[in-house]
């Protein structure tokens, strides 16, 4: 079935990096747009950013635009989410989710999220 | 970006009572309007997408309709179950924006 793990996540003070990442089992990683959606704690549910299924478009929020990037390794089924200059704001349980190859489609699929705390 | 505005924010219900959550485009987003549940402490499911269409293992009490910029998530008969937050999302231009939420709370 279906997989999709995240990890990477932890405490992190303001300003400094934290890179996350994805596994992808169960379907054929490579041809899905993947994206990152976060939920800061007791809040509702914000889109980040999104990668086509070869790597080549990518796009992001504007809250974050700048500071994260997000690639991917279609060899190693992995997507990862790389977040610099990272504010208290950005506190967050990240889940990596995808429903399909282009960005129109539903989640079908969320992975079981990686919590990130910015504080000093 | 479009503004997703669900209401209500909050509503309890007790069981076997019909709930219905609505949700409001900020512009004109065809059918592509999807509805999640996401239960304490798991990540979000999804229920109904494009609006209408049935979701595989989804219980057939949830249903959903609209188009353009209104849409509705109908629960009949409320199971205690279904105690959650709903959340409306669309996916017709990027940014994905999603609804502030529903908590469903069963008295």
């Amino acid at each position: 079935q279906v997989q999709l793990v995240e990890s990477g996540g932890g405490v992190v003070q303001p300003g400094r990096s934290l890179r996350l990442s994805c596994a992808a089992s169960g379907f054929t990683f490579s041809t899905y747009a993947i994206h990152w959606v976060r939920q800061a704690p007791g809040k509702g549910l914000e889109w980040v950013t999104v990668i086509s299924y070869d790597g080549i478009n990518k796009y992001y929020a504007d809250s974050v635009k700048g500071r994260f990037t997000i690639s991917r390794d279609n060899s190693k089924n992995t997507l990862f989410l790389q977040m610099n200059s990272l504010r208290p704001e950005d506190t967050a349980i990240y889940y990596c989710a995808t429903g399909g190859g282009g960005y129109g489609e539903p989640v079908h699929y969320w992975g079981q999220g990686a919590l990130v705390t910015v504080s000093s | 970006e479009i503004v997703l505005t669900q209401s209500p924010d909050f509503q309890s219900v007790t069981p076997k009572e019909k709930v219905t959550i609505t949700c409001r485009a900020s512009q004109s987003i065809g059918s592509s309007l999807h509805w999640y549940q996401q239960k304490p402490d798991q990540s979000p499911k999804l229920l109904i997408k494009y609006a209408s269409q049935s979701i595989a293992g989804v219980p057939s009490r949830f249903s959903g309709s609209g188009s353009g910029t209104d849409f509705t998530l109908t629960i009949n008969s409320l199971e205690a179950e279904d105690a959650a937050a709903y959340y409306c999302h669309q996916s017709s231009t990027l940014p994905w924006t999603f609804g502030q939420g529903t908590k469903v709370e069963i008295k």
